[in-house]
Formats: structure tokens, sequence, C-alpha cells
């Protein structure tokens, strides 16, 4: 276990529809990242997080949108869903400790039909 | 812009010595990170280069070169269970975000 958790761990849904990715980071750490993996490509940056606050974005598309709660936990919604949308998402967070690098939760696979 | 490339796949004989190469080319550099990724699982870190020289951790070794926008892992001893897909990334100063390379997937053979 990483500490980072995320939910569901796997998603199937039809296209059109909208769902909602959540993600927990470590005990402490005040920054989320959010991360697209589609078969056999790499990790594409989509947003990060920092105390609440939206502090980078990548290639997001519009129909995505993310936020972080005063918990610290964030959601990343996808609406509007293709079938190109399938993919791995990943959330990662970090205290900002470059020497221990980056946490990654297990990840969520989304399917969409 | 940013682009950091590594060569698709490798493979290596059990036991050997095997060195994964990254380049980049990006607009902010703030260290070089290298992960270890089985299919279908969250990627693990292996290390990490902000100045230029080796870093060495057990079996692995990473590499860096600011001046060449260059970097290696080089993983020792191999074992089965390092059959991977190694991802190299960079540190930008933007929210200090990782950029990732397609990665390298290596494949060890008895």
């Amino acid at each position: 276990d990483s500490g980072v958790t995320q939910t569901p761990k796997h998603l199937i849904t039809a296209t059109g529809q909208r769902v909602t990715l959540r993600c927990s980071p470590r005990s402490g750490d005040l920054s989320v990242y959010w991360y697209q993996q589609s078969l056999d490509q790499g990790l594409q940056f989509l947003i990060q997080y920092y105390n609440g606050e939206e502090r980078a974005k990548g290639n997001i598309l519009e129909r995505f949108s993310a936020q972080q709660f005063p918990d610290l936990h964030s959601e990343l919604n996808l609406s509007s869903l293709e079938l190109g949308d399938s993919a791995l998402y990943f959330c990662a967070s970090t205290t900002g400790g470059a020497h221990h690098g980056y946490t990654f939760g297990s990840g969520t696979r989304l399917t969409v039909v | 812009g940013q682009n950091i490339d590594q060569p698709t796949e490798m493979t290596a004989t059990e036991g050997a010595i095997v060195q994964i190469n990254c380049t980049y080319q990006t607009s902010g550099f703030n260290g070089l990170f290298w992960y270890q990724q089985h299919a279908g699982e969250a990627p693990t870190f292996l290390s990490y280069n902000v100045l230029d020289g080796l870093e060495e951790k057990g079996r692995f070794s990473s590499f860096l070169s600011r001046s060449k926008g260059y970097s290696y892992l080089l993983l020792k001893e191999l074992q089965m269970k390092d059959s991977a897909s190694y991802l190299c990334a960079v540190r930008d100063y933007g929210g200090d975000k990782l950029i990732f390379g397609t990665g390298t997937r290596l494949q060890v053979f008895p």
C-alpha cells in the first residue's frame, strides 16, 4: 500500500456518460497530480492541485475537470465520455521532498463502451 | 516544448547488466526521476538526480548530464522480476509536475 488511495479500481461506462474518480493523498501530502495512461502510452499530465488550489494544467480536455477538497482528497470528473477516454487514470501525491519522489496510487481503469 | 525520448523496448538476459538511456529537451528542469512500472500497476519510484553525476542505490544506478540533456538508468544482476517498463520523467518548474517519456519496456530472459 503506497498510501495514496484511488477509487474505484475499475469502472465500465457507456459513451456520453459522466464519471467521478477519487484520490486520497498520503497523509501530510498537500499536492495531488492526475495522470492519464492510455494503452501502451506514457503518462500524460492532466492537472495539479496544491492545498485546494489549482496549480498547473496539462493537456486536460474541457470535458474533464477536477477539484481538491479541504480534507485534501481530490476528484477528477470526466463527462461526455468517448471511447478514446478509456485509460488508466493515476493520481500521485508528494510532500515536495524530491528524494522520495512522487507516490502513485494504484489507478482507476476506465473502460468506455 | 517538452520532449523526452527513451528506447521503446529492450531485452536482456538474467544476471546481465542493462543501460536504459533518456534524452530530454524541456523548458524547465528541476530534477530527473526514474520509475518502474509493471503492466497495469502503479509506477514506483526508483531514483532521482538533480546534479550531474551518478547516484547508486543497490542494483540500480542513475546518471545525469544536464549540459547534454541526458540520463541513463543502469540495472545490474538482472532478475526476471525486473521485466517491466522504466519511465524517465523530468520535473518542471511550473507547479513541480513530472513530465514523462513514453517508457522503455524491458524484457529479461532466462
